[in-house]
């Protein structure tokens, strides 16, 4: 069953515009981490942040900030003022940490494709 | 520079041949792992190792074979039992590994059959 669910396929706005994706995920866990990743044209997936499963605080970092509810589990991400640079697909992913097979493995959605134009 | 790094960047395989990517880590991570990513899909975890002389199979492992015999070493191999290898593999590290440890990647190498 997909654990990560990113419904947005692509999203294209125009530069200076804010872009939100979302990220909806599920667990039994009552501990578990979530994670987003950027993959520039490049290839290589970036770190972005992490976030475990008792701290809800929300956070903003530049440009960036994440929106974690445990109740609709829920983990958005938010650029501000988006930049040419910020196109790349997104990844949400999600690490348990409960005594089954998934301990410890990364499980992603499939990816929001970003695309800003000038 | 600490880093990963994998080669080549891109490979072809003929019909029958087994192929091996490289992965190299100096971070100094204890824990490094495959995964496979193709179009339009999120990455899934092809073979995993916590440390040396041991690894684990992840959720796609047929069809491939690694080694750990160096802790900065996990290479790849695809073989001719992959009946679908094209796609774009990426390789991670951690230190060490559990759910709670951020994974970093590498560049990835791009196998085409040719």
């Amino acid at each position: 069953a997909q654990k990560v669910t990113q419904a947005q396929t692509e999203i294209s706005v125009v530069e200076k515009e804010d872009v939100t994706l979302d990220c909806v995920y599920e667990t039994r866990d009552t501990t578990y981490y979530l994670f987003w990743y950027k993959q520039p044209p490049s290839g290589e997936l970036v770190f972005l942040i992490r976030r475990n499963s008792f701290d809800e605080q929300n956070e903003i970092s530049g440009r960036y900030s994440w929106n974690f509810q445990k109740s609709t589990s829920s983990f958005n991400f938010t650029i501000t003022a988006s930049q040419v640079v910020d196109s790349a697909v997104y990844f949400c992913a999600l690490s348990e940490a409960g005594w089954t097979d998934s301990w410890g493995k990364l499980q992603f959605g499939a990816g929001t494709q970003v695309v800003v134009t000038p | 520079d600490g880093g990963i790094t994998q080669s080549p960047k891109y490979l072809f395989r003929k019909e029958g041949q087994n192929v091996t990517l490289s992965c190299e880590q100096n971070l100094n991570h204890d824990a490094m792992y495959w995964y496979r990513q193709d179009p339009g899909q999120g990455l899934r975890l092809i073979y995993y190792s916590q440390i040396v002389n041991d690894f684990q199979k992840g959720d796609i492992a047929e069809g491939y074979s690694v080694s750990r015999e160096k802790k900065e070493s996990f290479p790849l191999t695809v073989t001719s039992a992959q009946k679908n290898p094209t796609a774009f593999y990426l390789c991670a590290s951690s230190v060490p590994g559990g759910p709670w440890e951020t994974q970093y990647f590498g560049p990835g190498t791009r196998l085409l059959v040719l």
